[in-house]
């Protein structure tokens, strides 16, 4: 069972937006930066956000991040048939000193 | 740009010692940066195993610690020894750059980009 909660899937209409979530406590989420991933089939997992809500260079602004309190959100707008993917959220967690993931939401684009 | 690429034996005997390399091209992993690996089970999430600083320093996953050596070798690489492996350690092992900053015993901004292929490793007699 993972320290941070994350829904085991989400859908939505090519075009549309979606968005995941990722519920942790007062010991990750709340007082440490949150990061995104997007794992695509049989590949390696890659950054989408850092520090809660910066986009690296090349990542397209369709993607989002957002904190408040002890969750985080990643958004997805005009959603394409490529943006089907394994997502994870990923924060240091201080009470267990070390890095904790959520469990990953698979999209499915309808 | 950065590239980084996972090496070492696809099965390994329980019991046994897992040594994986991760050989680093496009940055001095001497010039900085936290360097960390990370495993994904099969059909399951992703777990953090740990990291090394340029300096040598090192942050490890609890419940693997007493288990686990991360080192910086030569030649631009770093690698990960996990000792007595059972079943449960059988996963694909991804090495990566770990961005943000560490402050005493805490890592505050941890975040890993990019990260390699990976390799799977199974354990098996």
């Amino acid at each position: 069972q993972s320290v941070l909660t994350q829904p085991p899937s989400v859908s939505a209409a090519p075009g549309q937006k979606v968005t995941v979530s990722c519920s942790g406590s007062t010991s990750n989420i709340a007082i440490n930066y949150v990061s995104w991933y997007q794992q695509l089939p049989g590949t390696a997992p890659k950054l989408l956000i850092y520090d809660n809500n910066q986009r690296p260079s090349g990542i397209p602004d369709r993607f989002s991040g957002s904190k408040s309190g002890t969750s985080a959100t990643l958004g997805i707008t005009g959603l394409q048939t490529g943006d089907e993917a394994d997502y994870y959220c990923g924060t240091w967690d201080s009470s267990l000193s070390h890095v904790v993931f959520g469990g990953g939401t698979k999209l499915t684009v309808l | 740009q950065v590239q980084l690429q996972e090496s070492g034996p696809g099965l390994v005997k329980p019991s046994e010692t897992l040594s994986l390399t991760c050989i680093v091209s496009g940055y001095s992993i001497s010039s900085g940066y936290f360097w960390g690996w990370i495993r994904q089970p099969p059909g399951m999430g992703l777990e953090w195993i740990g990291g090394i600083y340029d300096g040598g320093g090192t942050y490890y996953n609890p419940s693997l610690k007493s288990r686990l050596t991360i080192s910086l070798d030569t030649s631009n690489q770093f690698s990960l020894q996990l000792r007595s492996v059972t079943a449960a350690d059988t996963a694909v092992y991804y090495c990566a750059r770990v961005g943000g900053y560490c402050s005493g015993i805490n890592c505050p901004d941890s975040y890993f980009d990019p990260w390699g292929q990976g390799t799977p490793v199974t354990v098996s007699s």
